[in-house]
């Protein structure tokens, strides 16, 4: 059925280092996958997101890259600084029916130690 | 603020009782959706409105819960009977493209007791 599956589930690096985040899909048919920010106790926030017609894009510390013969992207944050410590959740968009939804991942807590 | 608002932030139950949320999505928005997120979870898919019509459920949506958008404008959530598993909190989210963003709200933090 539809599924996104997210790893690691928790990640911790120190300051300036780099962080990585997996995420695999069911949906063959999917094309639009994009990653959310989420603070403790606030809304979750699109930072990037991608189409299947490209491979890999970037904005600033950030970028994202996606393989759809493997139904795989990932988020890669350079660079990491304490703020960048939040929840961050990937999704996959599923259509059914003529209509859409999101599909997220469970999410990975990224703690970014000075 | 011109994002997508929902009223109240915090509800605190008890078991049995109706509760109703609201969401009011950003003005041009025409798709509108509802999910819930429980500790530790990514946000499920609830339902999906497309201006007033609801046009897809899931089977997450028990026939306790019942969605409304009858304007298309602002759209409620109301869920009969409480239970102590509908504690969660509960996102809605606009957009105006389908293959595109999706803008959260702040969420409704719901407590059964």
């Amino acid at each position: 059925g539809e599924n996104v599956e997210q790893h690691p589930s928790t990640l911790s690096v120190q300051e300036g280092d780099s962080a990585v985040i997996k995420c695999t899909y069911s949906d063959s048919a999917s094309n639009y996958f994009p990653w959310y920010k989420q603070e403790l106790g606030k809304r979750p926030q699109l930072i990037i997101d991608i189409r299947s017609n490209v491979g890999e894009k970037k904005d600033q510390r950030i970028a994202v890259t996606l393989n759809k013969t493997a139904k795989h992207f990932s988020l890669h944050i350079t660079e990491t600084q304490p703020e960048d410590s939040a929840v961050y959740f990937c999704a996959a968009i599923m259509f059914s029916g003529g209509y859409n939804k999101l599909i997220f991942g469970a999410g990975t807590r990224l703690a970014v130690h000075p | 603020d011109t994002g997508v608002s929902q009223n109240p932030r915090h509800k605190i139950t008890k078991r049995g009782q109706n509760v109703t949320f609201r969401c009011d999505p950003i003005s041009e928005h025409n798709r509108l959706y509802w999910y819930r997120q429980t500790l530790g979870q990514g946000p499920e898919f609830l339902t999906y409105f497309q201006n007033e019509a609801q046009l897809e459920k899931s089977r997450l949506l028990s026939d306790r819960f019942s969605a409304e958008r009858p304007k298309g404008s602002f759209s409620t959530l109301e869920i009969q009977r409480t239970e102590q598993g509908d504690s969660a909190m509960y996102l809605c989210a606009s957009s105006l493209d389908p293959r595109g963003e999706q803008y959260f709200g702040p969420g409704t933090r719901l407590t059964v007791t």
